[in-house]
């Protein structure tokens, strides 16, 4: 039961254009997210999140957009830049029965290209 | 400042062993949390730790076992390696377990195990 599903393996984008990277999620009771870049040999670095009670997140380039009533939220990188060419990991967290649990996507791959 | 840091790097066993791994988390930051990463999907998490208890735990069997100790370092033992445990096992760290940006995690290089 995949709680949280980014359904796009990978993207190519050109340099300077919008990326777009989507994750859809089932569990209502999910009440932060996060989205984290990775490069090969490398753990998954941190990029930005957001809490349920928001709708959107900025910062610098990205921006992370929560459509809670579609269970919804997508990252933006605007503008797109040859670096940011990494997997794309969506993932959300959950406190319920004193406990806490953290899902991932299985993510993106986005290739920028020059 | 040092990232989170994990030892041994790479690691390969027989089936039916028993593994530590070991994770250093960023200075100040008091919880850890372990992760599995298999080929081609994302991290699946298999515990959190606070202040030396556990506060998460995925849907790993009881072989998988962790514990954190008094610096904030932590420790995961897996018993009677399969096979299917082979995958990279990511250590994580953050100031304190959800409390608003404080879930933000940062991850180490991780172990690569291989269980032959």
């Amino acid at each position: 039961d995949q709680q949280v599903k980014q359904n796009s393996p990978s993207l190519s984008v050109q340099e300077g254009r919008i990326s777009i990277l989507n994750c859809d999620y089932t569990n209502s009771m999910f009440d932060y997210f996060l989205w984290y870049k990775k490069y090969p040999a490398e753990g998954p670095t941190f990029l930005i999140s957001i809490s349920s009670i928001k709708d959107k997140n900025e910062d610098g380039r990205f921006t992370v957009f929560l459509n809670k009533s579609a269970k919804h939220l997508s990252l933006h990188i605007v503008p797109s830049q040859p670096g940011d060419s990494a997997v794309y990991f969506c993932a959300a967290s959950a406190y319920t029965s004193g406990t806490y649990k953290y899902i991932f996507g299985t993510g993106t791959r986005l290739k920028v290209l020059a | 400042d040092a990232g989170v840091t994990q030892s041994p790097t790479h690691l390969i066993k027989t089936r039916g062993q028993h593994v530590t791994l070991r994770c250093s988390p960023i200075s100040g930051h008091k919880s850890v949390s372990w992760y599995q990463q298999v080929l081609g999907q994302g991290p699946q998490f298999i515990f959190q730790y606070y202040e030396k208890e556990e506060r998460g735990r995925g849907n790993f069997p009881d072989r998988f076992s962790a514990r954190q100790f008094p610096n904030y370092s932590s420790e995961l033992n897996v018993n009677a390696l399969l096979l299917g445990d082979s995958a990279l096992y990511l250590c994580a760290s953050s100031l304190n377990p959800g409390e608003g940006p404080t879930y933000e995690q940062y991850f180490g290089p991780g172990t690569r195990l291989t269980v032959t």
